[in-house]
């Protein structure tokens, strides 16, 4: 059974490029969530979604980043134009359901880097 | 901040040895989930407790959570090498309906 999916890797790009993440969750869970993980500031929640529609938003944490899922099976986080802060690693990960009654299942992270 | 805080933030043991890792949090929750992550690699699901619930086993895992002093614990037992990892407590509190990830606790298990 294939789990959470995230493409690329590795991204390292110039400030003001425009970058795109994506995800392709574990076919059957109705969650997406995308999370931003940094030394300083830890794992934070950036937003979630159910049935492919976004319920929380509140952790994007400027008009730079957009996410988007046009189907259950792939989303993408676009951020653009990159800042050297932005620099993170940014996880996906998907769930069968939401309010911490499901375990979530993560991928293995999209590792950015702005220079 | 709602995040949870753990204790400590990190530990070094070696083979066999017993491994104990708290998670406080400030307010009630509904539950809490405890989660690993090794080195460049996604975050792994280890247990989930209720808030109803005192204790849960799984394996060489055990997890106490008491909701009266708003907190938890993971202890790992006759721990190994391939236990070596970031450990993280999530919690989702009461009212909200996202996991809110503490600020981990870093084990090194040592041959």
């Amino acid at each position: 059974d294939a789990g959470v999916i995230q493409s690329p890797r590795h991204e390292v790009t110039e400030m003001g490029q425009e970058v795109t993440l994506r995800c392709k969750p574990i076919s059957g869970h109705d969650y997406l969530f995308w999370y931003r993980q940094t030394m300083m500031r830890g794992l934070e929640l950036l937003i979630y979604f159910n049935n492919n529609v976004p319920i929380d938003d509140s952790g994007m944490p400027e008009d730079r980043f957009s996410a988007k899922m046009p189907n259950a099976s792939f989303s993408t986080l676009k951020i653009q134009p990159s800042e050297p802060r932005d620099s993170a690693v940014y996880f996906c990960a998907s769930s069968p359901g939401t309010g911490g009654n499901q375990p979530q299942h993560f991928g293995d992270g999209t590792r950015l880097s702005i220079l | 901040s709602q995040q949870g805080e753990e204790d400590p933030q990190a530990l070094s043991i070696q083979e066999g040895e017993n491994a104990t890792m708290n998670c406080s949090y400030k307010t009630s929750i509904n539950n809490l989930q405890w989660y690993r992550q090794n080195s460049g690699r996604g975050l792994v699901h280890l247990i989930l407790i209720r808030s109803n619930e005192r204790e849960k086993h799984s394996g060489r895992l055990r997890v106490t959570l008491d909701t009266s002093k708003k907190s938890s614990s993971l202890l790992i037992t006759a721990s190994r090498a391939a236990d070596t990892a970031s450990y993280f407590c999530a919690t989702v509190f009461t009212g909200f309906q996202k996991l809110v990830f503490g600020t981990g606790t870093r084990l090194l298990v040592s041959p």
